[in-house]
């Protein structure tokens, strides 16, 4: 059982459609991150938020950590296909002295 | 600006055969990881070294070993590689703890290695 589930793991859309990607967990996190990973790279970090409830906005992309601090979302409005890649969240767990763990993952596909 | 640095890229053993996949970072990190990446379960957490000459073991360290003599350098040892140890090998580096607000950790490009 991985201690970040996402949802949903795969995702095919068309550009220009919006969509939104689910960290979830029963643990509380100091602080949730989350990445970007194309095919063949290692992952880039998109953002971090720390306090619950936070919205972070990077162009497009929203990010929101929830206000329990246990879950997060990543929305993103009028894919296009430049963000195809793989999504991860990954969390500081409080309760375990910031131990980082990753989440399983989404694969996003953005058809032009 | 060569960042991290992961040799090798790809990598094919036989069962019980041994290797090191070396890790090099150029930007005077303390922290360095080594992770393992399998569908369907992100990244994995097998040692890290929060400075030159320590490390310390992750979630999933069974099977490898670790060794950081140089600030710059990380690397992981398969000692009698397993089919189970099929898998994307990254590195990564960071200033300070993973997921810590204003530290951001980098990546190599991964090590894609198969045991037959």
């Amino acid at each position: 059982t991985q201690l970040l589930e996402q949802s949903p793991q795969f995702l095919s859309i068309q550009e220009g459609e919006n969509l939104t990607v689910y960290c979830n967990s029963s643990s509380v996190f100091s602080s949730l991150q989350w990445y970007r990973q194309e095919p063949g790279e290692g992952p880039v970090l998109l953002v971090t938020v720390v306090t619950g409830g936070e919205v972070k906005k990077l162009k497009r992309l929203t990010f929101q950590f929830g206000d329990a601090r246990k879950d997060s979302s990543l929305h993103i409005t009028a894919a296009q296909p430049g963000d195809t890649g793989l999504y991860l969240c990954a969390g500081a767990q409080a309760v375990t002295g910031n131990q980082f763990y990753f989440g399983t993952g989404t694969s996003l596909t953005v058809i032009p | 600006n060569a960042g991290v640095t992961q040799t090798p890229k790809f990598r094919v053993l036989k069962t019980g055969q041994s290797m090191t996949l070396l890790c090099a970072q150029d930007m005077n990190h303390e922290y360095m990881y080594w992770y393992r990446q399998d569908p369907g379960m992100g990244l994995r957490l097998i040692h890290y070294s929060v400075g030159e000459g320590t490390t310390a073991k992750g979630e999933v360290p069974d099977g490898y070993n670790v060794s950081r003599l140089k600030k710059q350098n990380f690397l992981l040892g398969l000692e009698s590689a397993a089919p189970s140890q099929t898998s994307v090998y990254f590195c990564a580096s960071g200033l300070g703890q993973m997921g810590l607000k204003n530290t951001e950790a980098f990546f190599g490009q991964g090590t894609r290695l198969t045991v037959v």
